[in-house]
């Protein structure tokens, strides 16, 4: 069983929808979760971070179910700039943190 | 600021040639530092990583190798390269305790041919 999962997808959505990905783990000692967007041919950027209590920016809201062990990502109001890789990431307990591959988003007009 | 620099961004190399990819850190000391390779519509596979000077752990076997010279320096090599390291390669690097995750270099983009 791979310790992060994520459905690869694609989501394919139109502008203004509003999507949401889910990242299941299975290291109970995770302690801190990431979001991060990757772009066709370029370097992983953090996202957000995943926050307990959960968190927002902008359109973007993350969860955290520690219960479930999971960890989400909502995006309102889709742009066709939101097009890319999500990945999610767990760590703590070792120094490896470990990504999931990654959803797929896409948004069509 | 913590900046991380990864270089070359594209690189050509022949089946058999060796190979030396170069990433630095600056604006902290004693980071853990990653080598990721990607493959072309696949996820993020762990290659080696550092937590110090001289200390590299690998995570898979593979034709490659990766050393740590200095504290912000992680040097990832191959003698002979193959047709299957082709890829994506990223490094990165992640200080705890921290809320920022990793931060990844821009990537060299290798093709064996």
């Amino acid at each position: 069983r791979k310790e992060v999962e994520q459905d690869p997808g694609p989501f394919n959505v139109p502008e203004g929808a509003t999507v949401a990905f889910n990242c299941t783990y299975s290291n109970s000692a995770s302690q801190s979760f990431f979001w991060y967007r990757q772009d066709c041919r370029k370097e992983p950027k953090l996202l957000m971070s995943v926050y307990s209590s959960g968190n927002e920016d902008g359109r973007f809201t993350a969860q955290l179910n520690r219960a479930s062990q999971y960890i989400s990502l909502l995006i309102r109001d889709s742009k066709l700039s939101d097009s890319a890789t999500y990945l999610c990431l767990a760590s703590g307990g070792s120094y490896i943190p470990t990504f999931g591959r990654g959803t797929s988003l896409i948004v069509h007009p | 600021s913590q900046t991380i620099h990864q270089w070359p961004a594209t690189l050509v190399q022949p089946v058999g040639s060796p190979l030396s990819l170069e990433c630095t850190v600056e604006g902290t000391s004693n980071p853990n530092l990653y080598w990721y390779r990607q493959a072309a519509g696949r996820g993020l596979q762990l290659l080696f990583y550092s937590v110090g000077i001289g200390q590299i752990s690998s995570e898979v076997p593979q034709n490659l190798s990766a050393s740590r010279p200095q504290d912000r320096q992680f040097i990832l090599s191959s003698k002979k390269l193959l047709l299957s390291d082709s890829g994506f390669y990223l490094c990165a690097w992640f200080k705890t305790p921290t809320n920022y995750g990793y931060t990844f270099g821009s990537g060299t983009r290798l093709t064996v041919v």
